[in-house]
């Protein structure tokens, strides 16, 4: 079955980096972007952006332009998520998940890295 | 780009129907697919209508899903609702530069 295993939470000061990982398997990892969302405490779902371990195409959320990098390694089937510049609201829980191009349909979920930017 | 506009909240009393939508602010609700999303408190998201209507294996048929071109949105129609159905329900499309957007979700209460 189609799993997506995430890295563990991270506590990070202001202005720090933090990069998450995502591993997966049962599937062909080249076949599927990988999206990621992030969720603040309390808060609804935000989109941070998508790519595609196929060719590398990349697609972010404009909020985050310039501090998010994604990159994926198709040796490993293993993709990452790297956000600079950390403030005290980028604490959230990250999602990556696997995204069907064709109707940008997200499934399934990992199960979420809780990082935690403070002081 | 649009946005995703949902009710903060519905309840409904178990066993009856209940309806959340989700309404487009520009653009055609018709123009791209959406799906809806159940988080339950402490959990992970999970899909219960990908491509406007379509089901996921394991879903159970009470949860359905439509689109409506004269209001401009998408609906998520759970019949006889169950306690179990009580979650935060999100929906989500994109545009034609294949970014994301999710609504800001619906917080489902079963009385």
């Amino acid at each position: 079955q189609v799993q997506v295993v995430q890295s563990g939470g991270e506590v990070k000061k202001p202005g720090a980096s933090v990069k998450v990982s995502c591993k997966t398997s049962g599937y062909t990892f080249t076949n599927y972007a990988i999206g990621w969302v992030r969720q603040a405490p309390g808060q609804g779902l935000e989109w941070m952006g998508w790519i595609s371990p196929y060719n590398g195409n990349k697609n972010y959320a404009q909020k985050l332009q310039g501090r998010v990098t994604m990159t994926t390694d198709t040796s490993t089937n293993t993709a990452y998520m790297e956000l600079r510049s950390l403030r005290s609201d980028d604490t959230a829980i990250y999602y990556c998940t696997r995204l069907t191009g064709t109707s940008f349909w997200f499934d399934p979920w990992g199960q979420g890295t809780l990082v935690t930017v403070s002081s | 780009n649009f946005m995703l506009t949902q009710p903060h909240s519905v309840s409904e009393s178990p066993g009856k129907t209940v309806t959340i939508s989700c309404t487009r602010t520009s653009g055609s609700i018709a123009s791209n697919y959406v799906q809806w999303y159940q988080q339950r408190p402490g959990s992970v998201p999970t899909t219960v209508i990908y491509e406007d209507n379509q089901r996921p294996s394991g879903v159970p048929d009470r949860f359905s899903g439509s689109i409506d071109s004269s209001s401009n949105s998408a609906s998520l129609t759970i019949s006889g609702l169950k306690t179990e159905d009580e979650a935060d329900y999100y929906c989500q499309s994109y545009d034609t530069s294949n970014q994301v957007v999710f609504g800001g979700g619906t917080k489902l209460t079963a009385l």
